[in-house]
C-alpha cells in the first residue's frame, strides 16, 4: 500500500527564518507531488507541484524532489506569521495520497 | 479561475435525517472528488467521478451516496449517519488525466451529526 510520511512536527521557527518541511514516499513509480497548505478550519490550498528531480522555486517557496531517495521537501524562506498552518505533502500515483501533515508555527 | 464551490458551509443533522451536500466547478474539469477529513488528520478519499465514471473507496459506508448530475456538479447524499461521521467534507476537482493532474479543493462543508 502506497505511503507518504512527513516529519510529524510540530515545527516552530522564528519570523524571517527558513522553515524546512520533509516528506518521503514509498511508491518508486510515483512522478507527481504536491504541497498543500491548510489553515485551521479551512480547506487545503495548493502551494506547489513538482514532477522532476531538482528544485522548483516560486517566490519564497522552493520544492525539492529526489526520486532516487524518494524524498520531497518544501523550504519556506523569510517565514512570516501568516505561514503558520499545517502543510500536507501528497503523492499522485493513481489517487492522491496525503501525508499526515506538519504543523508549522512562525513566531513573531 | 480555480474555484470550487460547496454548499452548505455548515450542516447539523440528526441520525434519522436525509440531507445532501453540493459541489460545483466551472473549470471544465472532468474529475470530481469527495474527501472526508477528521480533526488533525489528512483528507481521506471517499469517491471519485472521472469522465462520469464512479470509483468508490470500498471502506465508505453505504449511508453515503454520491451523485454526479453532470461534469460540473457533484452531490453527496447523506442518510442515517452516525455521530462519528461528523467531519469536514471536502470536494475537489481536476482535469482528470496526466501526471500534472492537480486537484483544487472547495471550502468544505462542516458536518455535525447529533
Amino acid at each position: 500500500q502506497k505511503e507518504v510520511e512527513q516529519n510529524s512536527g510540530p515545527l516552530s521557527v522564528p519570523e524571517g527564518a527558513i522553515a524546512s518541511l520533509n516528506c518521503t514516499y514509498s511508491d518508486r513509480v510515483s512522478q507527481s507531488f504536491f504541497w498543500y497548505r491548510q489553515y485551521s478550519g479551512k480547506s487545503p490550498e495548493l502551494i506547489m507541484s513538482i514532477y522532476s528531480n531538482g528544485d522548483k522555486e516560486d517566490g519564497r517557496f522552493t520544492a525539492q524532489l529526489n526520486k532516487a531517495s524518494q524524498y520531497v521537501s518544501l523550504l519556506i524562506r523569510d517565514s512570516q506569521p501568516s505561514d503558520s498552518a499545517t502543510y500536507l505533502c501528497a503523492d499522485l500515483s493513481g489517487q492522491l495520497t496525503f501525508g499526515s501533515g506538519t504543523q508549522l508555527t512562525v513566531l513573531p | 479561475d480555480t474555484e470550487v464551490t460547496q454548499t452548505p458551509k455548515h450542516l447539523v443533522m440528526g441520525m434519522t435525517n436525509k440531507k445532501s451536500l453540493k459541489c460545483e466547478q466551472h473549470m471544465g474539469h472532468r474529475a470530481m472528488y469527495w474527501y472526508k477529513q477528521k480533526a488533525k488528520k489528512p483528507p481521506e478519499l471517499m469517491f471519485v467521478y472521472s469522465y462520469e465514471k464512479l470509483s468508490i473507496n470500498e471502506s465508505v459506508p453505504s449511508r453515503f451516496s454520491p451523485e454526479c448530475p453532470n461534469s460540473s456538479l457533484l452531490n453527496l447524499h447523506l442518510h442515517a449517519l452516525q455521530p462519528e461521521d461528523s467531519a469536514l467534507y471536502l470536494c475537489a476537482s481536476s482535469q482528470g488525466s496526466g501526471k500534472a493532474d492537480t486537484q483544487y479543493f472547495g471550502p468544505g462543508t462542516r458536518l455535525t451529526v447529533l
